[in-house]
């Protein structure tokens, strides 16, 4: 089974402080994508993100970066200095080779900046 | 700018009035997705094509149909809402591999009265 697990329903945090959004994958397969989506409050997912299973190296984007750990199954997002424009709903997704053009998001974490 | 566009952008329709909503898309992709998300919740893939090929999740509610009459548009049927049904429904592309990201439209919030 396919699962993807965000245990953080809502972060709350005061601008300029660093947050780190958790993300738990499970899958059986070896060949895999995740993925991280933002959802600002007008509606649309934006991506921000993919990494595929081997490829562990973490990557620095600006005052975002992530944290894929294949030991753990996990791959946690890290925003730096955090801005109101950062309010917003991120979502980790996963893929497979055998899952098609499926794939499987997990719940969400609701953020919210506070300036 | 290459892009998804979802219209309406809100729908209200009454128990059991059928329902279209339409998507078209710019980027040319081979791939569109329709999801439905109810409020917070992660989004739920309803079904998706790929060129002309349809393909249903198996708990996508016979409800709901689709139509894919080119590459840049697709349409959601819904032919008897309920209330159940009351949710933003998001419309995505991608590309031709199954690892390509997805690109969204900002979403069609359906309300049911």
């Amino acid at each position: 089974a396919q699962k993807v697990t965000q245990a953080q329903t809502e972060i709350s945090v005061v601008e300029k402080e660093d947050v780190t959004l958790d993300c738990v994958y499970e899958t059986r397969d070896t060949t895999y994508y995740l993925f991280w989506y933002k959802q600002p409050p007008s509606g649309e997912l934006v991506f921000l993100i993919r990494r595929n299973s081997f490829d562990e190296q973490n990557e620095i984007s600006g005052r975002y970066s992530w944290n894929f750990q294949k030991s753990t199954s996990s791959f946690n997002f890290t925003i730096t200095a955090s801005q109101v424009v950062d309010s917003a709903v991120y979502f980790c997704a996963l893929s497979t080779d055998t899952g098609g053009f499926k794939t499987i998001f997990g719940a969400g974490t609701r953020l919210f900046v506070k300036a | 700018d290459a892009m998804v566009i979802q219209n309406p952008r809100y729908q209200v329709t009454q128990f059991g009035k059928p329902v279209t909503l339409s998507c078209s898309q710019t980027l040319n992709h081979n791939v569109m997705y329709w999801y439905q998300q109810k409020s917070s919740q992660a989004p739920k893939l309803l079904f998706h094509y790929y060129d002309k090929d349809f393909n249903n999740e198996a708990d996508t509610p016979d409800n709901f149909q689709s139509r894919r009459p080119n590459t840049s548009f697709c349409f959601l049927d819904i032919r008897s809402p309920g209330l159940g049904d009351a949710a933003m429904y998001l419309c995505a592309t991608s590309g031709s591999v199954t690892y390509n990201e997805q690109f969204f439209g900002p979403g069609t919030r359906l309300t049911v009265l």
